[in-house]
């Protein structure tokens, strides 16, 4: 089946560093690539749509010089946490939509996720 | 906007018995795709099972099955004769069938598996 890997799994790091996280589709391409924030207890909550080629589309509220994403190539998407304060913590994950899926309606596959914590 | 709804935070069930999660939603489109995701403590969230609303029939996947009401927005997932590896964060999401790739999903349900 199609394989999303998310790196790292885990990080701390101190308050004011930029975190990287990385999202790859491993057997397919994706030209498209979604970012959710997950709190604990809570739902998972999109951030952003990351499209290769162009400019991530945010959604309300999320801050995109905060949260920066690049979708460089097919099979890869980054997003750099910027500036990080401990309410940055949280569970990241991503997902991706393959191109050849045949539409809107085939399911995406989800990353691994990262646990972020900022100390 | 559309919202999506769970109300057990937390389910268990006897390994080999029958568990149903809940799950309700509100939308006023007319067509859209709901699922059912399965999130284990190893984190990848997998789909379980997908369910078209303009289908009437319910979906079924082998031990998982949805009980998809669309009148009452409502769908539901049993899962019959539970296994340990069942055990997970199970997460109801819906997404229109056009224009958009956005999912939006429920809170989830923890489900227990007893031994």
């Amino acid at each position: 089946g199609a394989v999303v890997s998310q790196h790292p799994s885990r990080v701390i790091c101190k308050s004011g560093t930029s975190v990287k996280i990385e999202c790859r589709s491993l057997d397919f391409q994706a030209t498209t690539m979604f970012w959710y924030r997950q709190f604990p207890k809570k739902s998972l909550m999109l951030m952003a749509t990351s499209n290769e080629g162009s400019k991530a589309t945010y959604e309300q509220g999320v801050e995109k010089d905060k949260f920066l994403i690049n979708h460089a190539s097919l099979t890869l998407s980054t997003l750099t946490v910027t500036s990080a304060h401990p309410e940055d913590s949280s569970f990241y994950i991503c997902s991706a939509r393959d191109r050849q899926g045949g539409g809107l309606n085939q399911p995406q596959h989800f990353g691994d996720g990262t646990r972020l914590s900022i100390l | 906007a559309q919202t999506v709804t769970q109300s057990q935070p937390e389910m268990s069930v006897q390994e080999a018995e029958t568990v149903t999660l809940s799950c309700t939603y509100d939308t006023s489109e007319s067509d859209y795709y709901l699922f059912w995701y399965k999130q284990p403590p190893s984190r990848q969230m997998i789909l379980v099972i997908r369910q078209e609303a303009y289908k009437q029939q319910n979906a079924t996947e082998n031990r998982f099955s949805v009980n998809f009401q669309k009148a009452a927005k409502s769908f539901s997932l049993k899962i019959s004769d539970s296994q340990l590896g069942d055990a997970a964060m199970y997460f109801c999401a819906y997404k229109r069938t056009s224009g958009t790739y956005k999912y939006i999903f429920g809170t989830g349900t923890r489900l227990k598996v007893l031994a």
